[in-house]
């Protein structure tokens, strides 16, 4: 069963502290992306990744932190620094040409408590 | 700086009806355009993807349209059904601005179909 999973579903966070969102997919696709989601404001880009063991900074990268050590996984860590963690937050996939679409995971909730 | 919009941000209509959506982009310099359903708390599935030469693309009871030189695009449901309530985002994949695979986002449409 081809797809991209995330976990976990909701995830609450104490203030100060970091954590982690996981991203895994089997769809053997080279790209991978992080966005973030708020009411109103549509999807933005935090960060993406092209190949393993590299990735770029997005629009909204300032607090968070990403690794690409294998193809298939692409975690993301909220960090202390990012004031306003809680959103909805999305993974995402695609073969990373030009031309093709990405597809979704079913999404983090995170909430600060 | 790509920005795209979507208009009406919300939109009821009765079972049955026809219906548009809008979406509109201010730089016409774009790799493609993309079509998102989203569900209330769940991920985006694709709808429908539109290369920049392409004029539109359908699927089933849905028609999406692309003209990038005025920088816009509609969808278009037929016949519209209570399970096509959910929020509809387009996506542009712009050529300038960074990675080539980036996409920039609508804040979406909230669809609500009324049986």
């Amino acid at each position: 069963d081809g797809g991209i999973t995330q976990s976990p579903k909701y995830l609450f966070r104490k203030e100060g502290q970091n954590v982690t969102l996981s991203c895994e997919q089997n769809l053997n696709h080279d790209a991978m992306y992080w966005y973030r989601q708020d009411p109103g404001q549509g999807l933005r880009l935090i960060y993406y990744s092209q190949i393993v063991n590299d990735f770029q900074k997005g629009d909204i990268a300032e607090g968070y932190s990403v690794s690409r050590e294998k193809k298939e996984s692409f975690p993301l860590t909220v960090t202390s620094a990012q004031k306003n963690p809680t959103a909805f937050y999305l993974c995402a996939s695609s073969r990373g040409d030009r031309t093709d679409t990405q597809y979704f995971g079913p999404g983090t909730r995170l909430t600060v408590l | 700086k790509q920005e795209v919009t979507q208009i009406p941000a919300a939109l009821s209509v009765p079972e049955g009806e026809n219906l548009v959506l809008n979406c509109s982009f201010t730089d016409s310099a774009i790799y493609n355009l993309q079509w998102f359903r989203q569900d209330p708390g769940k991920g985006l599935t694709s709808l429908l993807l539109i290369q920049s030469s392409q004029r539109e693309q359908t699927s089933g009871r849905l028609n999406a349209s692309l003209d990038k030189s005025s920088g816009r695009s509609t969808l278009y449901i037929a016949a519209s059904q209570p399970g096509d309530s959910a929020t509809y985002l387009c996506a542009v994949r712009p050529v300038r601005g960074g990675a080539t695979n980036k996409l920039i986002f609508g804040t979406g449409t909230l669809l609500a179909v009324q049986p």
